[in-house]
């Protein structure tokens, strides 16, 4: 069964600060990888999506990086701002059959950015 | 806009009662998920469906429903044999792009036991 790690748990940053996040998998038998962003009592938005033959993604200030072989995958925020302060999740996909697919989701990775 | 629709925002129940989550998709999305997010937890998937009249239990269906009438719609009963329902809920949907899946969430419900 997929296990997903993220680390830190929690991350404070000064504004403007460029900074990365982790995360682990076990089973690297993977279709892709998705990093999504939560705010507070809100639903998951979805940030970056790695095909699992791509290495990395890039939308604005982040950029996703997959080495699937290793089971792992970092988010890396540019010029950190305190609008990106949320949790962001990671969450990798099983090959699916047919018409559907599950994620498995890490606990996820609070970060705060400071003013 | 295309979205998905969860209501209501916040739900409380009752011992002993059960209670419905509506989930609501106007992006002719074929499969649609629910699942629960508790504090300092990961998502656990409860249940999913990739067509209509047919879904499949998750990680963790004990104490819940479903039902898949419309290709649009996903209700979630919680059940009074769920002990435990206090628990943010968040309904998805994804559908093939010719590509990859595309993965869109609601913005849940809370559920409080009172």
């Amino acid at each position: 069964k997929q296990e997903v790690t993220q680390i830190p748990a929690a991350l404070s940053v000064p504004e403007g600060e460029n900074l990365v996040l982790n995360c682990s998998f076990t089973d690297s038998a993977i279709y892709n990888l998705q990093w999504f962003r939560q705010d507070p009592g809100k639903g998951l938005t979805s940030l970056l999506l790695i095909q699992s033959s791509q290495r990395e993604q890039t939308s604005g200030r982040l950029n996703a990086s997959l080495d699937k072989s290793s089971g792992r995958s970092t988010l890396y925020i540019a010029a950190s701002q305190p609008g990106d302060s949320a949790t962001y999740l990671c969450a990798p996909a099983p090959r699916s059959g047919a018409g559907s697919y599950q994620l498995t989701f890490g606990k996820g990775t609070k970060l705060s950015v400071i003013p | 806009d295309g979205g998905i629709t969860q209501s209501p925002k916040y739900l409380f129940r009752k011992e002993g009662q059960n209670v419905t989550l509506s989930c609501e998709q106007n992006l002719n999305h074929d499969a649609m998920y629910w699942y629960r997010q508790d504090p300092g937890q990961g998502l656990r998937l409860i249940y999913y469906s990739q067509i209509v009249n047919d879904f499949q239990k998750g990680d963790i269906a004990e104490g819940y429903s479903v039902s898949r009438e419309k290709k649009e719609s996903f209700p979630l009963t919680v059940t009074s044999a769920q002990k435990n329902p206090t628990a943010f809920y968040l309904c998805a949907s994804t559908t093939w792009t010719g590509t990859s899946y595309g993965y869109t969430f609601g913005s849940g419900t809370r559920l409080t036991v009172v």
